[in-house]
């Protein structure tokens, strides 16, 4: 099974900064990486698929980027609607991998 | 807009069983793969199951694999789990989730609609 390895596991930032997230596959996954957004005590959202394609109703401020192995989730000018758990996902298997989530709170 | 509601949780002894439900609306259910994914308390996401749109293909996470049977009847736009032999570890809040997009989707396997989800307990 593919392994799915995100970093950190949490950051604190304050409003307006830029947050990167890393996401690393055991093995090549092309651009079949997802990236989700969770809120307490609500179902994720999907973010971005195939790596790079903003969902309809995303803020622009929401990028994606990598293929093969490894993949990043940009947030620029944070804002405090983007206080949430944020994970990665492969979908290049049949098993849909999850990464273990990344926990993006207040400075 | 696509609405996933789903039912049946609740708390169950170790070993006993539960069938959870999804109701879908706001789509043609008949032309999307389908899956289950579980949240565990304050842990983070874990695919447990999928089922292809006629229902003739199932996958299975390794850890509910013979215990665990995902059905779906298109013609009441519902989706079911059927969880037996529960163990401790499989108490968590399971979503109902549909993918992107039907045949010839650009990002196959991605989870795109989800249900609010509903919460299973398992404990003696």
């Amino acid at each position: 099974d593919i392994q799915m390895a995100q970093s950190p596991s949490s950051l604190s930032a304050s409003v307006g900064d830029r947050v990167t997230i890393t996401c690393r596959a055991s093995q090549s996954i092309t651009t079949h990486l997802n990236w989700y957004q969770q809120k307490a005590g609500k179902a994720p959202d999907l973010l971005i698929s195939a790596a790079t394609t903003l969902q309809s109703g995303v803020p622009s401020r929401f990028s994606g980027s990598g293929s093969g192995t490894d993949f990043t989730l940009t947030i620029t000018r944070l804002q405090p609607e983007d206080f949430a758990t944020y994970y990665c996902q492969e979908s290049y298997t049949t098993s849909r991998t999850f990464g273990q989530g990344t926990k993006v709170d207040i400075k | 807009d696509v609405y996933l509601v789903e039912s049946g949780g609740g708390s169950v002894q170790p070993g006993g069983s539960l069938r959870l439900s999804c109701e879908a609306s706001g789509f043609n259910f008949f032309r999307y793969e389908m899956n289950w994914v579980r949240q565990a308390p304050g842990k983070g996401l874990e695919w447990v199951s999928y089922i292809s749109t006629t229902g003739d293909i199932r996958y299975y996470a390794d850890s509910v694999k013979g215990r665990f049977t995902i059905s779906r009847d298109n013609t009441k736009n519902s989706l079911d789990l059927q969880m037996n032999g529960l163990r401790a570890e499989d108490t968590g809040v399971y979503f109902c989730v549909r993918d992107l997009c039907g045949a010839d989707c650009y990002s196959p396997r991605t989870l795109a609609y989800w249900g609010q989800g509903t919460l299973v307990t398992v404990s003696s």
